[in-house]
């Protein structure tokens, strides 16, 4: 049961980035996903969450309007495209399988480095 | 927003019992969450509900949420607990999920 997080990188201030994250050994469509972020050496803030159907999706009012979630069932895989990045942005970005309504996360990947620069 | 506070650094010796606490207006009414944090490495969900323990937790770890202040317990504290702890809540209320700042737990 694992979740591999990939995408992340050195991309300017205002530009894009699109984060996936491979799900294996689980029944993907069965769970809520999450993304959540940690500023190296920092706190954790949740993000972004999606239901199993992929027809609910919720966001931090950080991220809202530049930050969209989705998934794709049949191949097991969830994604995060990052729009009009700041310097603030910059993170680890974890995928996390959640409960119902992304009340708690219990399965996390090792994460992925989103690094922008002004 | 809701506001979760930890203390930044706990320490205890081995064998010893560790308590972090989370701090939170009301936080009794909602269900919390701990998570362990080693270095360079992913967080790991502890304790769910407050204080049901996912498969493969040892039950040295239990919790409690009253009032204002939710507990993380960790008896016969081993140096592998050596870890940052955050506290967790989805707050109905306002429909965020908030974590708490981590608190660097040290086994001396």
């Amino acid at each position: 049961v694992q979740l591999v997080e990939s995408g992340g990188g050195l991309v300017k201030a205002g530009g894009s980035l699109r984060l996936s994250c491979a799900a294996s050994a689980f029944t993907f469509k069965d769970y809520y996903m999450s993304w959540i972020r940690q500023v190296p050496g920092k706190g954790l803030e949740w993000i972004a969450y999606i239901s199993g159907s992929g027809k609910t999706t919720d966001y931090a009012d950080s991220v809202k309007g530049r930050f969209a979630v989705s998934r794709d069932n049949a191949k097991n895989s969830l994604s995060l495209h990052l729009n009009s990045l700041r310097d603030e942005d910059t993170a680890i970005y974890y995928c996390a399988r959640s409960s119902w309504e992304a009340w708690y996360f219990d399965l996390w990947g090792r994460g992925t480095l989103v690094t922008v620069s002004s | 927003s809701y506001v979760l506070t930890q203390p930044p650094s706990v320490s205890v010796a081995p064998g010893q019992t560790a308590r972090i606490t989370c701090g939170g207006h009301n936080i009794g009414i909602n269900s919390v969450q701990w998570y362990q944090q080693h270095p360079g490495q992913a967080p790991l969900l502890v304790l769910y509900d407050n204080s049901d323990r996912p498969s493969g937790i040892p039950e040295r770890f239990s919790g409690s949420n009253l009032d204002n202040t939710a507990t993380l317990t960790i008896s016969m504290v081993e140096v592998g607990d050596e870890a940052v702890y955050y506290c967790q809540v989805w707050h109905s209320n306002s429909d965020s999920r908030v974590f708490g700042g981590g608190t660097k737990l040290t086994v001396v």
